[in-house]
């Protein structure tokens, strides 16, 4: 089934601890992303990346790095989490490019919360 | 950079009534706008996008019309069910190397049985 997964669904963790929700896709996409999605501000892009080894920064990249080691895993690392970064996190992959050949496919979403 | 603004932000709506939701963006470059379904727990699933060299898409109950011109873009449902229950957000993207979308802020929509 062509999905994209991540990791973990929902964490409570506390200020300052390292943390990385993990993305991976299974249909040889080229363009993966990530969002936020917090109330009345919509979904909001962190950091994209157009293939291996090519990332960039979306509208909110402060406090999150991104890696794109291979082409199915793009994990967002939260280095120093603060309480500002508890948010609904979204994981998404498209063939090529979000915006220029359509559909994007989300996944399930990993609910965060900082203390 | 593109700004997109989309509005109601709720809409509550009888099973059978139409709901209509707008969009405007401000990129005149701007040449994809998908709609995007939200369910509760989910993630976004697209539903309907149209380009820019067309003026209209439909799909069963759902619609979706664009006006360069002006703008904007709308999504039609008709016929609504209990099941059309969820937030919607629309887009907008230029294409181009980045490609990126530029999401709305969602509506989310209630129909009543």
């Amino acid at each position: 089934e062509a999905q994209v997964t991540q990791n973990p669904r929902y964490l409570i963790t506390v200020t300052g601890k390292k943390l990385t929700v993990t993305c991976s896709q299974n249909m040889n996409h080229e363009y993966m992303s990530w969002y936020r999605q917090d109330p009345g501000l919509g979904l909001r892009q962190i950091y994209y990346s157009m293939n291996v080894e090519v990332t960039d920064k979306g509208d909110v990249p402060e406090g999150y790095k991104v890696s794109r080691k291979e082409k199915r895993n793009f994990p967002l690392i939260l280095e120093s989490p603060s309480p500002n970064q508890t948010s609904l996190y979204f994981c998404a992959s498209s063939r090529n490019g979000g915006g220029d050949t359509g559909e994007l496919f989300f996944g399930e979403g990993s609910r965060l919360t900082v203390l | 950079g593109e700004n997109v603004e989309q509005h109601p932000s709720t809409l509550s709506v009888q099973e059978g009534d139409s709901a209509v939701i707008k969009c405007t963006y401000s990129d005149s470059a701007s040449n994809y706008f998908p709609w995007y379904k939200q369910e509760l727990g989910k993630g976004p699933q697209l539903i309907i996008d149209i380009r820019s060299n067309v003026g209209e898409k439909k799909d069963q109950r759902i619609a979706v019309t664009l006006n360069k011109t002006a703008k904007h873009f709308s999504l039609h449902i008709t016929e609504t069910q209990p099941e059309d229950s969820a937030v919607y957000f629309c887009a907008a993207s230029n294409g181009g190397s980045q490609g990126n979308l530029i999401f709305g802020k969602g509506t989310k929509l209630s129909v009543k049985p």
